[in-house]
């Protein structure tokens, strides 16, 4: 079945720095690529989305200068939180949307929690 | 607009009890896509099912079954003779005409032993 590999599971890291979330379609090709948020113990909040090939279109309220999403072939996407705060801690999870899916299949990845200290 | 209701925050039950988690959906598109993902602690997605809008059959899978009702717009998750593993959030999801999925708040399952 489709996989995205998503890493890292987890990170720590300091404040101000940049933190670089990879999604890797393994097995087939990412039309889509869909970034949520998630907060403890509420739903996923789409934070963008984007097309291979094309600027992703944010969500309102989404800072794009600070959450940079590349998504620069088929198979991959990036998600670089800039000079993180202890704000952004979340756990994220990228979607990936299968354009051969004759299910209109949506892959997740494993998810990555950042915590900025 | 397009919005998915699950009005359960938290259900918590005794193993082996029959359990139904409620959807409830809005969408003004015809065609649409609905989804069960269960997400246990460790935070990964669990894909359940989907269903699309023309197929109202009701699904069942082992100890899992759905009721898809357009007249009531719900998309109601039955678990039976449930079991501690089950204990997990269980989100629905309505797909829109852009692809992006619609999510409801979750709804927390815990299964006692």
């Amino acid at each position: 079945g489709a996989v995205v590999s998503q890493h890292p599971s987890w990170v720590i890291c300091k404040s101000g720095t940049s933190v670089k979330i990879e999604c890797r379609s393994l097995d087939f090709q990412a039309t889509t690529m869909f970034w949520y948020r998630q907060f403890p113990k509420q739903s996923l909040m789409l934070m963008a989305t984007s097309n291979e090939g094309s600027k992703a279109t944010y969500e309102q309220g989404v800072e794009k200068d600070k959450f940079l999403i590349n998504h620069a072939s088929l198979t991959l996407s990036t998600l670089t939180v800039t000079s993180a705060h202890p704000e952004d801690s979340s756990f994220y999870i990228c979607s990936a949307r299968d354009r051969q899916a004759w299910n209109y299949g949506y892959t997740f990845g494993s998810g990555t929690r950042l915590t900025v200290v | 607009a397009q919005k998915v209701t699950q009005a359960q925050t938290e259900i918590s039950v005794v193993e082996k009890e029959d359990v139904t988690l409620d959807c409830v959906y809005e969408t003004r598109d015809t065609t649409y896509y609905l989804f069960w993902y269960k997400q246990p602690p460790s935070g990964e997605l669990v894909f359940l099912i989907r269903r699309n809008s023309f197929d109202e059959q009701n699904e069942i899978s082992g100890r899992y079954s759905w009721n898809f009702q357009k007249s009531t717009s719900s998309f109601n998750f039955t678990i039976t003779a449930s079991q501690v593993v089950d204990s997990a959030v269980y989100f629905c999801a309505l797909s829109d005409s852009n692809y992006q999925l619609i999510w409801g708040a979750g709804t927390k399952l815990i299964i006692k032993p």
